[in-house]
């Protein structure tokens, strides 16, 4: 297995572009989640989904939008990027609701 | 708040010392999760010790877990410089408490730097 995988590993965008920052996990997890990690700052939950087709809002979601259409696949998509979210993104998954998170590597963003 | 809270906020010790790192928090839970990250690479799950657990071991891991506190301890027996890394602690509420279902929040972690 995999496990989870997270692409690209770094991207470079300038403010205002949109991109989609991809996670998919091989485990067949129902519960996949995306943070973002900023220096201090521990991790902060953006999105989450418990199943496909079900998503749901994090701690700070402003900004980005998910989609689960498929069991192994949770997108993050950046709207209009903006160089707040200059971050590292996590992805994570987890195959029943009280069970460990599974983290990808992460994807390093930088907003010019 | 679902998050917990990790002291201290870094840590230095010597090869071979051992180390110990807290957790508060402020919920009830089911489980709380132990994960560690290296430099620039993601969380990995090390322990989850259940709220009828008092204390669990692995390896040269050992947590405790006191509900009646709210809090958690990490002990890492004989420290390496492999284990410089930071530690992260997380409470799993029971489903359907307050918000945020099916995913985990995280403090700031526990900066652990152990030299050689």
């Amino acid at each position: 297995n995999a496990g989870v995988t997270q692409t690209p590993k770094f991207q470079v965008l300038k403010t205002g572009q949109s991109m989609t920052l991809q996670c998919a996990q091989d485990m067949n997890h129902e519960y996949m989640s995306w943070y973002r990690q900023d220096p201090g700052m521990g991790l902060r939950l953006i999105h989450y989904s418990v199943g496909a087709g079900i998503t749901d809002q994090g701690e700070v979601p402003n900004g980005y939008n998910v989609s689960r259409s498929t069991t192994e696949d949770f997108p993050l998509r950046l709207l209009s990027a903006a160089p707040s979210q200059t971050s590292v993104y996590f992805c994570a998954s987890s195959g029943d609701y009280y069970n460990e998170q599974f983290f990808g590597p992460g994807t390093r963003l930088t907003v010019l | 708040s679902q998050q917990g809270e990790e002291d201290p906020q870094a840590l230095s010790i010597q090869e071979g010392e051992n180390a110990t790192m807290n957790c508060s928090y402020k919920t009830s839970i089911n489980n709380l999760q132990w994960y560690r990250q290296n430099s620039g690479r993601g969380l990995v799950h090390l322990i989850l010790i259940r709220s009828n657990e008092r204390e669990k071991h692995s390896g040269r891991l050992r947590v405790t877990l006191d509900t009646s506190k709210k809090s958690s301890s990490l002990l890492i027996t004989a420290s390496r410089a492999a284990d410089t890394a930071s530690y992260f602690c997380a409470p799993k509420t029971r489903v359907n408490y307050g918000g945020s279902q099916g995913n985990l929040i995280f403090g700031k972690g526990t900066k652990l730097s152990v030299k050689p």
